[in-house]
C-alpha cells in the first residue's frame, strides 16, 4: 500500500484554461475527499464520495468545478475556465468504511499545487 | 456549526523546550477533535484524536493533547521539542452527532525548533 497519490504534483496554467487533477486513494478505502488549501489557511472541504456516489458538495465548489469517481476507485477534480483565485493546493484524502470525518482519521495525499497566471 | 481557532500562526521554541500549540473549538454538538501535522512537501498526517474516550489523548512522536470542555480547548503539547518536530500543525473539529460531514480545520501553526 503506497498511500494516497495525487497527480500532477504541480500545475501552472493560464487563466481561462481547464485543468484536471487525479487522486488514487488507498485501495480498500471507500470514502474519498477533496480539500483546498490556500497559503496561510487550513484545508477547506470541497466534496466527498462514498464509493462512486458524490454525497456532499461545499458551496466553495462553484459551477466551474466538477469531481467524479466513476468506478469508486480513483477520482478526478476538474476546474474549467480557471481564475487566478483558483490558485491553491488541492488535497485528496481517503478513509475506510465506517470511519472518516465524523469518526476517525483521514489519510491525505501530498496535494496538487495549482498556479493560475 | 463547528470551527476551530489556533492561537499563533508561528511558534518558535528551542530544542528540548516545551511545545505548546493552542486550539480552541466551537461546536453546537459534541465534537471529535484532531491534530494533524504537515511536514514540508508531505501530506497531512494524524497526530492524535479525541473521540470522547479519554480527555488526555496521547499521539505519535511524544505529543499529547487534553480536551477541556469548560475551556473549549484542545491544546497540543510535547515536553521536549526535537528538531524533527518543525512542521505545520493543524487542529480540526468534526461533529460527533448528526450534522454534516464537514471537518473544519484551523489556519495552522508553524512550529520552528531552534538548535
Amino acid at each position: 500500500d503506497t498511500g494516497v497519490s495525487q497527480d500532477p504534483r504541480h500545475k501552472i496554467t493560464k487563466r481561462g484554461q481547464n485543468v484536471t487533477f487525479r487522486c488514487d486513494p488507498i485501495s480498500e478505502h471507500n470514502r474519498l475527499y477533496w480539500y483546498r488549501q490556500t497559503l496561510g489557511q487550513g484545508p477547506e472541504f470541497l466534496t466527498y464520495f462514498q464509493n462512486e456516489a458524490q454525497l456532499e458538495k461545499s458551496r466553495l465548489l462553484s459551477d466551474r468545478f466538477s469531481a467524479e469517481r466513476p468506478k469508486g476507485s480513483f477520482s478526478t477534480l476538474e476546474i474549467q475556465r480557471t481564475e487566478q483565485g483558483d490558485s491553491a493546493m488541492y488535497l485528496c484524502a481517503s478513509s475506510p468504511k465506517g470511519q472518516g470525518l465524523t469518526t476517525g482519521e483521514l489519510f491525505f495525499g501530498e496535494g496538487s499545487r495549482l498556479t493560475v497566471l | 456549526a463547528q470551527s476551530v481557532t489556533q492561537l499563533g500562526s508561528h511558534v518558535s521554541v528551542s530544542e528540548g523546550a516545551l511545545v505548546l500549540l493552542r486550539c480552541n473549538y466551537s461546536s453546537s454538538v459534541p465534537p471529535y477533535l484532531f491534530w494533524y501535522v504537515q511536514y514540508p512537501n508531505q501530506g497531512l498526517q494524524l497526530l492524535l484524536k479525541y473521540t470522547s474516550a479519554a480527555t488526555l489523548v496521547k499521539g505519535i512522536n511524544g505529543f499529547e493533547a487534553e480536551f477541556k470542555k469548560s475551556e473549549t480547548s484542545f491544546h497540543l503539547t510535547k515536553p521536549s521539542a526535537h528538531m524533527s518536530d518543525a512542521a505545520e500543525y493543524f487542529c480540526a473539529v468534526s461533529p460527533r452527532l448528526g450534522g454534516n460531514n464537514d471537518m473544519r480545520f484551523g489556519a495552522g501553526t508553524r512550529l520552528t525548533v531552534k538548535p
